[in-house]
């Protein structure tokens, strides 16, 4: 069975340009979820989406959004890059329900 | 208070040796309990699920305390190759979802 698939594993920005960092879930699971992690930083939640819709969003700010598509897959989309959005940024899924998460490898953004 | 606190570390501990780290929840409400490993700069993976009753994989103990809202990892005879970040997460239950959350993690360093 596949995993999380995250794509690029890489990317090299230039400030003020836009990302798109995309997600594929295990099959079967409708959760999707992102986290940034920052070098030696702990993980922080970014987005939450379940069956289409944003079920909850963390603490940043509006030039952080995505979508979910209808195979569940996702988008992570960040406009205007800065310097400090340089990190991991890692997505999650699982099943509905009280279960835990499989993270993919992440896709490693540079800002420059 | 943050939603679960844990002991950064690191804990340097020689090889063999028995080490204990502990995590607390603020969310009385919280269903499900995990312990999650993070190499560096790789994803976080899951190591175990914790339950009420307490429960052990091979050299891994998780112990659970809802009165105190206090879990526990416990790692005996420990091996290089456990040297790692451990992440203390808990479900919140949103609107009948599942949204983990992640404490920042302890780091283990297991030396010769």
């Amino acid at each position: 069975e596949a995993g999380v698939t995250q794509s690029p594993t890489h990317l090299i920005k230039t400030r003020g340009q836009q990302a798109t960092l995309r997600c594929s879930p295990i099959s079967g699971h409708t959760s999707v979820y992102w986290y940034q992690q920052a070098l030696g930083l702990g993980l922080q939640f970014l987005l939450w989406y379940d069956e289409g819709e944003e079920r909850n969003r963390g603490n940043f700010p509006p030039r952080f959004s995505g979508r979910q598509f209808p195979n569940y897959s996702s988008e992570l989309n960040v406009n205007a890059l800065e310097l400090e959005d340089s990190a991991l940024y890692l997505c999650a899924s699982s099943l509905r329900g009280p279960y835990g998460y499989t993270f993919g490898s992440g896709t490693r953004l540079t800002v420059v | 208070r943050k939603e679960v606190e844990q002991d950064p570390g690191p804990f340097n501990v020689p090889e063999g040796a028995t080490v204990a780290f502990n995590c607390t929840y603020s969310n009385s409400a919280s269903q499900s309990f995990f312990w999650y490993r993070q190499d560096c700069r790789k994803e976080p993976k899951l190591l175990m699920s914790v339950y009420s009753s307490g429960n052990e994989d091979g050299r891994f103990t998780a112990q659970l305390n809802r009165a105190s809202q206090y879990i526990s990892l416990l790692i005996r005879d420990s091996k290089l190759s456990d040297s790692a970040t451990y992440l203390c997460v808990v479900n919140g239950v949103t609107g009948g979802g599942n949204k983990l959350t992640f404490g920042t993690g302890t780091q283990l360093k297991v030396e010769l």
